[in-house]
């Protein structure tokens, strides 16, 4: 089934402490791209990548890495998070341009909250 | 700047009736591409529809039609004899894109509710 992968799906921490939260998809696709939703704010892009080894800043990149090492895998590292950081997750991903699909599939979030 | 307005941050509908969600756009690109996603109770995101910017054509799906208008940078969708399993927050989006990449804007969302 193709599909984006997201763990853990809940996560309660404590501020400072690092964690890592886990994307995956097995569509092949290229570009891959994380979001967070907080109410009344909508969906905001935090980071996103073209390609392995390409990523690039969203609107609101602050306290948070990614990396992109292998093409299905695009994890969102949050090194020191804070309780701003609270709030839900999205991955998603997306062919290249070149399929002309424009449309972004989405992982099933992971509800963060930081104590 | 680009931008997208969900202005209704709340409808309420009984069952049968039919709904509008509104989505106003903003972006000088000439190329550009919308959609509409649905999230359900359960969270997720659902696509529903994309539309590239040139083309106008209206699309109906069932129940689901939305009405593409350039002159007013409007993207509504409406719901025909709505049901409860409508109720969801629904979002607008929009992406443009610049030297192959793309940037994705996303509205507030607006959370309908059908009641039975």
């Amino acid at each position: 089934e193709a599909q984006v992968t997201q763990n853990p799906r809940y996560l309660i921490t404590v501020t400072g402490k690092k964690l890592t939260v886990t994307c995956s998809q097995n569509m092949n696709h290229e570009y891959m791209s994380w979001y967070r939703q907080d109410p009344g704010l909508g969906l905001r892009q935090i980071y996103y990548s073209m390609n392995v080894e390409v990523t690039d800043k969203g609107d609101v990149p602050e306290g948070y890495k990614v990396s992109r090492k292998e093409k299905r895998n695009f994890p969102l590292i949050l090194e020191s998070p804070s309780p701003n950081q609270t709030s839900l997750y999205f991955c998603a991903s997306r062919p290249g341009l070149a399929e002309r699909i424009y449309e972004q599939y989405f992982g099933p979030g992971t509800r963060l909250t930081v104590t | 700047a680009q931008k997208v307005t969900q202005a209704q941050t709340e409808i309420s509908v009984v069952e049968k009736e039919d709904v509008t969600l509104d989505c106003v756009y903003e972006t000088r690109d000439t190329t550009y591409y919308l959609f509409w996603y649905k999230q359900p109770p359960s969270g997720e995101l659902v696509f529903l529809i994309r539309r590239n910017s040139f083309d106008e054509q209206n699309e109906i799906s069932g129940r689901y039609s939305w009405n593409f208008q350039k002159s007013t940078s409007s993207f509504n969708f409406t719901i025909t004899a709505s049901q409860v399993v409508d109720s969801a927050v629904y979002f607008c989006a929009l992406a443009v894109g610049t030297s192959g990449t793309y940037k994705y804007i996303f509205g507030t969302g607006t959370r309908l509710k059908v009641l039975a």
